[in-house]
């Protein structure tokens, strides 16, 4: 069935340092992709998505490429911040399914220091 | 963004016992949503899809009499436990899917603690 792969965390990092968290993904045809975050003590945000291979997903300085070849979907962001210190999933929902039905990677946990 | 809640943010209860939570969407219209269950470290695993009006849809291995989803307004779905067991113990997370514009995009709740004693 369909699955989705993240890097283990915990990911610690210095501020501004270059982050990526790698996430691969198994599905049937072209699913939808996101990166969902998750600060402590709320609920998960989206964070970016892509819906077809080689759209890249943006927002607040977090980038991810929907590589089709490689079944992939990497998060990255060239300087981290303190505050971007939370949970990130990777979570695809499958062509297949039309009611919005999502599959979630294990999550990593990032911690960035001053 | 739209809200949800979830209600309530913890809660603790004895073994045998059942326990409701409640998932609002709280500026949106949700026909349907999601309830998920999260153990420590590890991912979010859909236990269900629970739509308004309708009998919810279980994941394989869920148990539909264990986990009692009712769906009856488009602004509420609750999850109840019932007849709880330490190892029903575990972080739930529900969902709401706003079908407003094109993205229909998904809120989560900020989750509910479950810890069966």
């Amino acid at each position: 069935g369909d699955s989705v792969t993240q890097m283990e965390g915990p990911v610690t990092l210095s501020e501004e340092a270059f982050l990526t968290i790698n996430c691969t993904y198994t599905a049937t045809g072209y699913p939808s992709l996101f990166w969902y975050v998750q600060y402590p003590g709320e609920g998960l945000q989206l964070l970016l998505k892509a819906t077809k291979a080689d759209d890249k997903g943006s927002n607040k300085g977090f980038e991810a490429t929907y590589r089709k070849e490689t079944t992939s979907f990497h998060l990255e962001k060239g300087s981290v911040q303190v505050s971007d210190s939370a949970v990130y999933f990777c979570a695809l929902s499958p062509l297949y399914n039309q009611g919005g039905k999502l599959i979630f990677g294990q999550g990593t946990e990032l911690s960035v220091k001053p | 963004g739209a809200v949800v809640s979830q209600h309530p943010s913890w809660v603790i209860c004895k073994s045998g016992t059942s326990v409701k939570i409640e998932c609002r969407s709280l500026d949106f219209q949700a026909t349907t949503m999601f309830w998920y269950r999260q153990f420590p470290k590890q991912s979010l695993m859909l236990m269900a899809t629970s739509n308004e009006g309708s009998k919810a849809t279980y994941e394989q291995g869920v148990e539909k009499d264990k986990f009692l989803i009712n769906h009856a307004s488009l602004t509420l779905s609750t999850l109840t436990v019932t007849s709880a067991h330490p190892e029903d113990s575990s972080f739930y997370i529900c969902s709401a899917r706003d079908t407003r514009g094109s993205l229909h995009e998904q809120y989560f709740g900020p989750g509910t603690r479950l810890t069966v004693t």
